[in-house]
């Protein structure tokens, strides 16, 4: 059973462009979270989608934002990139929801750069 | 504002028993409480959840006091490749608001 695909693996960009991040779960997870980890503060959640519903959403701003499809794949896009968004930002999928009530299995995560 | 609170590293010993506890002061009274480990270029993997008492799986033993401030996530006998970084999830409600809040992580660092 394949697991959590993050693409793309690494990329860079510059201050002011948008970024796209795409997350393929476990197959028949319906579940889809984002996190945010940096050396400074740590495992931060953004956002998580349930059947194409954001049902629960962290303290980011309005810069940051995802969907999920119909056949669970998720996005999301940060928008006018600051130096402070360089980070590997990371995928979970589970089969259950809410996110803490079950076990999250995460992908090996974006590591994007802003320069 | 909820905190989860860790301590930064330990050190140990093959063989050891490794015991590190997580601070979750704001933890929302129906969440459960979940342990992960960390790799270096890799994404956290599940080690245990539970609620409240004690929990025990095939790696790792969780204990959980009554009033769930607080969890200590025992490893029995860590090994090398136990070195990771460990962390505790949480959901944590604070002024109303629902917020999945992970630890600070602890920097476990097993010795030959």
């Amino acid at each position: 059973k394949a697991g959590v695909t993050q693409t793309p693996r690494y990329l860079i960009k510059t201050r002011g462009q948008q970024v796209t991040l795409s997350c393929s779960p476990i197959s028949g997870h319906r579940s889809v979270s984002w996190y945010q980890q940096t050396p400074g503060q740590g495992l931060q959640f953004l956002f998580e989608y349930f059947s194409e519903t954001q049902r629960n959403k962290g303290n980011f701003p309005g810069r940051f934002s995802g969907r999920q499809f119909s056949n669970s794949r998720s996005e999301m896009n940060v928008s006018t990139l600051e130096l402070g968004d360089s980070a590997l930002y990371l995928c979970a999928s589970s089969s259950l929801g809410p996110i803490n009530t079950g076990e999250l299995f995460f992908g090996e995560g974006s590591r994007l750069t802003v320069l | 504002l909820a905190k989860t609170t860790q301590p930064i590293s330990m050190d140990s010993y093959e063989g050891q028993e490794v015991n590190i506890t997580c601070s979750h002061n704001n933890i929302a009274t129906n969440d459960y409480i979940t342990w992960y480990q960390q790799f270096p270029s890799q994404g956290p993997r599940f080690i245990i959840q539970g609620y409240k008492t004690k929990v025990t799986n095939e790696v790792a033993s969780l204990f959980i006091p009554a009033d769930r401030k607080s969890s200590t996530l025992s490893l029995p006998r860590v090994s090398l490749s136990d070195t990771a970084v460990y962390y505790c999830l949480v959901g944590a409600s604070t002024s109303g608001t629902y917020k999945y809040i992970f630890g600070t992580g602890t920097r476990l660092k097993v010795l030959a």
